[in-house]
């Protein structure tokens, strides 16, 4: 246990469908992000969060919306994905106090299957 | 920007064998860190050992140990002792110790521990 929860561990979902992948982290942290990890491609960096505000969007298409309502949670809503789409979606958090930034804590991840 | 390269996608050794994976990063930064992570079936990501670039002293933590040469920009990760636990991927990771808090990852070795 790492302090960072993702919810659900398994979603399966059609083209047309919309949902949500939750992460809250119990470690006092500040920032906090969603990584995308495929079969035989490097992790890849999503979104970062640092204090509730967007400061990294790794262009990512439209159909993923993050959301970071407070420096403790962080949604990623889903709509309209594609089969290539399907992945591990990792989120991790760390804290930063402006000189120095610390190392990163993840989630299990949610295991996303787009048919 | 930052790049990480693992150049061995897959290793495999008999227990109680060392082990040494390699990577190497290349950055125009002179502070930063430097991480690897392991990541076993269970698919959480755990920080393994860290090393700060301005440290000349490598890492150790317990049977790991890292082999950081600066100006080579290499960081090898040495498993002595290895257990069956230790099968797993591992990822090497880079991030700046000011500024913008993101890992780049590189392409991950799969370690296998044979009895």
């Amino acid at each position: 246990e790492t302090g960072v929860t993702q919810t659900p561990r398994h979603l399966v979902m059609g083209m047309t469908n919309k949902k949500s992948l939750k992460c809250e982290q119990h470690l006092g942290h500040n920032a906090m992000y969603w990584y995308k990890q495929s079969a035989k491609k490097p992790l890849e960096l999503m979104f970062v969060y640092n204090f509730k505000e967007q400061t990294e969007n790794n262009s990512v298409p439209s159909r993923f919306s993050p959301e970071c309502p407070n420096s403790s949670h962080l949604f990623l809503h889903l709509h309209t994905l594609q089969p290539e789409d399907s992945a591990l979606y990792l989120c991790a958090s760390s804290q930063s106090n402006g000189r120095r930034n610390t190392e990163a804590f993840f989630g299990q991840g949610t295991r996303l299957t787009v048919v | 920007a930052q790049t990480v390269t693992q150049s061995q996608p897959e290793m495999s050794v008999q227990e109680a064998e060392t082990v040494t994976l390699s990577c190497t990063y290349d950055t125009s930064e002179n502070n930063y860190y430097l991480f690897w992570y392991k990541q076993p079936p269970s698919r959480q990501m755990i920080l393994v050992i860290r090393q700060e670039a301005y440290k000349q002293q490598n890492a150790t933590e317990n049977r790991f140990s890292v082999n950081f040469q600066k100006a080579a920009k290499s960081f090898s990760l040495k498993i002595s002792d290895s257990q069956l636990g230790d099968t797993a991927m591992y990822f090497c990771a880079f991030m700046k110790i000011q500024g913008a808090q993101k890992l780049v990852f590189g392409q991950g070795t799969r370690l296998t521990i044979n009895p």
